[in-house]
């Protein structure tokens, strides 16, 4: 079983439409994170979450919203989709906020905007 | 500038030699993570260092936490190496991540 899984794998979408990401891990994580991927291949962090509160939140535009179920969900939603939203966004999990745990990404959701 | 600085940023090698691929850091850190990123997109964790050396198969990780630098090593290269490797430092608060280093291994 993928520990942890994201869906859609790709996704197309007009600008101004509203669409999320999923990210489920199965390895009892209590930290869940969203990274984007921008098209010179920087990484940059979105959002944490532990325990379904968020932690960090990093200065990403308010369309942008963490939406956490349970410990094991974490799925991003985006309003109002614009062209810059165009990247490749990472779902990953660690052990929990304590410093130096592994971090396990997901294989990535490959959002363009048109 | 980035707080993390990574080199070379493009690699090509012939199979068989030894890589090395730098990362220069400027915060205080607990943590530095080595990721590999497949041609397909995926993100792989390899080494997580706090301090001293990490061997695994072929890849070595060292770190020097006084100078704020680390080293991820391949020995005896081999085209499946040919990936995107990114270094990332945690400082306990939040990530930063280095630009990536893209790597090709020749038959």
């Amino acid at each position: 079983d993928t520990a942890v899984s994201q869906t859609p794998k790709y996704l197309v979408t007009q600008m101004g439409n509203d669409k999320s990401i999923k990210c489920e891990q199965n390895l009892g994580h209590d930290t869940m994170y969203w990274y984007k991927q921008d098209s010179k291949k920087f990484l940059k962090i979105m959002f944490s979450y532990n325990n379904k509160e968020l932690i960090i939140n990093e200065t990403v535009p308010n369309r942008f919203s963490p939406k956490s179920p349970d410990k094991a969900h974490l799925n991003l939603h985006i309003n109002s989709l614009e062209l810059g939203d165009s990247a490749v966004y990472f779902c990953a999990s660690s052990q929990d906020l304590t410093s130096g745990n592994t971090i396990y990404f997901g294989e990535g959701s490959w959002l363009t905007v048109v | 500038k980035n707080e993390v600085e990574q080199s070379p940023q493009n690699l090509t090698a012939q199979e068989g030699e030894f890589i090395t691929i730098n990362c220069s850091y400027s915060v205080g850190i607990s943590a530095l993570h080595w990721l590999q990123q497949h041609p397909g997109g995926g993100i792989v964790s390899l080494f997580m260092l706090s301090s001293g050396k990490k061997k695994h198969g072929r890849l070595i990780a060292t770190i020097n936490i006084q100078e704020k630098h680390s080293s991820l090593h391949i020995t005896a290269s081999h085209p499946r190496d040919s990936a995107v490797y990114i270094c990332a430092v945690d400082t306990g608060n939040q990530f930063y991540f280095g630009t990536g280093t893209s790597l090709t291994v020749i038959p």
